[in-house]
């Protein structure tokens, strides 16, 4: 089954300690992206990534890293996680369609919460 | 500043009846514009998906209008039901596709 997978799925950490989210998916889509969704927001991209090695940042980059040493991977590292990290996040991978519509395909979500 | 602004941000109906979502872009430059329904605590999944050049885009019951001279969308649901309560998010791409602008998205609660 064509799925993009996260976990863990929910977090409750301490202010200051690292920690890591991952993403995976096995539809070998080139481009993965990581967003958070905050009540009234919406969605925010926080980085992005092309393909192996390349990513870029999104809207709200800042407390976040990324890697993506493989095609299928790409996790979510937050060094010294914050309170104002406590969010939604979701993980998102698609390929480049026919019609170049970019069509996105999400993952289930992890909800993290920083004390 | 890239923004998508959606309306309303609730909004209540009975089962059977049809509504219209709006969505307004000021995203440039533009590649795509996309709807998704996010049911609660789940990732969005994709309804709709439309470049510049389309006017109109249907999904079963969920039909999508683009008007890329005023920078306005719509999201028309035909005949709700029960299982149409969710959020419906906007989303407008930048050209390459890679840099997306989520909406806040609407609040639909269909009642029985």
């Amino acid at each position: 089954e064509a799925q993009v997978t996260q976990n863990p799925r929910y977090l409750i950490t301490v202010t200051g300690k690292k920690l890591t989210v991952t993403c995976s998916q096995n539809m070998n889509h080139e481009y993965m992206s990581w967003y958070r969704q905050d009540p009234g927001l919406g969605l925010r991209q926080i980085y992005y990534s092309m393909n192996v090695e390349v990513t870029d940042k999104g809207d709200v980059p800042e407390g976040y890293k990324v890697s993506r040493k493989e095609k299928r991977n790409f996790p979510l590292i937050l060094e010294s996680p914050s309170p104002n990290q406590t969010s939604l996040y979701f993980c998102a991978s698609s390929s480049l369609a026919r019609d170049r519509s970019y069509e996105q395909y999400f993952g289930p979500g992890t909800r993290l919460t920083v004390t | 500043k890239n923004q998508v602004e959606q309306s309303p941000q609730s909004l209540i109906i009975l089962e059977g009846k049809n509504c219209t979502l709006q969505c307004n872009y000021t995203v440039s430059p533009f590649s795509n514009l996309r709807w998704y329904k996010q049911d609660t605590g789940r990732g969005p999944v994709s309804l709709t998906i439309m470049t510049f050049s389309e006017n109109t885009k249907s999904n079963g019951r969920y039909t999508a209008t683009l008007d890329a001279d005023t920078k306005q969308s719509s999201l028309h649901i035909t005949a709700s039901q029960l299982s149409d309560s969710a959020s419906y998010i906007c989303v407008v791409s930048l050209t390459g596709g890679f840099k997306t602008i989520f909406g806040a998205g609407t609040r639909l609660f269909v009642k029985a």
